[in-house]
């Protein structure tokens, strides 16, 4: 089917382990985006990739890592995860800049660092 | 850097009754501005958006939004919520064209 999946829906985890989130899209949109959702902070962009192996750091980029060698991927690696990385994390995708391009999300993945 | 305040973090109406949630920004120049609905579980959708043009912006689910440039406000209405709206309203501003800025989210909750 057509659009954006995220696996795993749901990870546990335990602190100092690397974790990598998965963010795939069928749509071939350039521009790719993590965001973590916690309360009281709505989300916020950890990074973002305007094409195949263009990345940059959102607001929160420390302690993740991405990479994007291809289109249609974007993973999320926390190389070493940490409590205050509990969180809910989502990607988006949108295919350009213009007024008629819309940020589609995914459904978001549920990150427990024990 | 821009920012999006959405005073109120919950909100509770009755079913039938009107809705306004507010959203404020802070941006020097004309916004790119949306509203995204995300249900309990769920990711986010997208409500409706402003770029340009008529101030009054229609949406999907009966939702729509004003911008007013004066008061730096981008408010979400409703006429009559349906028990189906309950859910959490997240406000964003569109940062130099390929960013998205939120707000920290309203939750709705509707009684019947």
């Amino acid at each position: 089917d057509a659009g954006i999946t995220q696996s795993p829906r749901y990870k546990i985890t335990e602190t100092g382990r690397q974790v990598t989130l998965m963010c795939h899209q069928t749509w071939s949109h350039s521009y790719m985006f993590w965001y973590r959702q916690d309360l009281g902070h709505g989300l916020r962009l950890i990074y973002y990739s305007a094409a195949a192996d263009i990345t940059d750091k959102g607001e929160v980029p420390d302690g993740y890592v991405v990479s994007r060698s291809k289109t249609e991927n974007f993973p999320l690696t926390l190389e070493s995860a940490t409590r205050s990385q509990t969180s809910v994390y989502f990607c988006a995708s949108r295919a350009g800049t213009g007024e008629t391009d819309t940020q589609y999300f995914g459904p978001g993945t549920r990150l427990t660092v024990l | 850097a821009q920012s999006v305040t959405q005073p109120d973090i919950h909100i509770t109406v009755s079913e039938g009754a009107s809705l306004e949630l507010r959203c404020n920004y802070s941006y020097g120049a004309t916004p790119y501005l949306f509203w995204y609905v995300q249900s309990p579980g769920q990711g986010l959708q997208l409500l409706l958006k402003y770029f340009s043009g008529d101030t009054l912006v229609q949406g999907i689910k009966g939702f729509e939004a004003e911008f007013k440039r004066s008061q730096s406000s981008f408010n979400l209405r409703k006429p009559s919520v349906h028990w189906s709206d309950a859910a959490e309203y997240f406000c964003a501003v569109d940062e130099y064209g390929n960013k998205l800025v939120f707000g920290a989210g309203t939750i709705l909750r509707v009684k019947s």
